[in-house]
């Protein structure tokens, strides 16, 4: 139980063009999701917490604007990336929490975006 | 965001010894943390947790021991085997939000 995935799992976009990435808890259903980025070599880094139904509480340093959460239901969260450019390209990687279930995370297998 | 730092970056052991990676956190209201491993190209996967109200868990062959005093995480893996070789992170939990480490890279050698 509780599998989370993410599509797609590899992703190349033209720079100034938009992506969206998909993120879904498969077997249970989430109360919060997580958006993390991730460079090589380096750490998970918080992009936001979306909880369904509302707005997404993005941390300080990234851009709203540039990355949209949508958390439209309890087994789905989506990230845009809007106006890619080359310095987006990352590893973004997706997780889910059910509270009723405890405090973990489940993590998505992630997405590997390159804007050219 | 939180601090929540690794002492090593890169730990290499040899097959069968323990590893023991470590992790300071700098939230001292963080009250779960998470250790995750994590291989090329792939999301996080869970290894083990520990409420801020215990110093010691363990599991199938790796233990955590929290220190609240001087705000340490380890995580302790025995007998590692090649197939431990990964990256490591420790994460805190502070209200509704996650903070990750820097990652340990482990390589175990046959």
């Amino acid at each position: 139980g509780a599998v989370v995935s993410q599509h797609p799992s590899r992703v190349i976009c033209k720079s100034g063009t938009s992506v969206k990435i998909e993120c879904r808890s498969l077997d249970f259903q989430a109360t919060t999701m997580f958006w993390y980025r991730q460079f090589p070599k380096q750490s998970l880094m918080l992009m936001a917490t979306s909880n369904e139904g509302s707005k997404a509480t993005y941390e300080q340093g990234v851009e709203k604007d540039k990355f949209l959460i949508n958390h439209a239901s309890l087994t789905l969260s989506t990230l845009t990336v809007t106006s890619a450019h080359p310095e987006d390209s990352s590893f973004y990687i997706c997780s889910a929490r059910d509270l009723d279930r405890g405090y973990e995370q489940y993590f998505g297998p992630g997405t590997r975006l390159t804007v050219t | 965001g939180e601090s929540v730092g690794l002492h090593l970056p890169t730990l290499s052991v040899q097959e069968g010894d323990n590893s023991i990676i470590n992790c300071a956190y700098s939230n001292s209201a963080s009250d779960y943390f998470i250790w995750y491993k994590q291989e090329s190209g792939k999301g996080p996967q869970f290894i083990i947790d520990i409420r801020s109200n215990m110093d010691k868990r363990q599991g199938q062959r790796v233990t955590v021991l929290l220190n609240k005093t001087v705000k340490h995480l380890s995580l302790q893996i025995a007998a590692t085997q090649p197939g431990d070789s990964a990256v490591y992170f420790c994460a805190e939990n502070t209200g509704n939000q996650f903070y990750f480490g820097t990652g340990t890279s482990l390589t175990v050698i046959p």
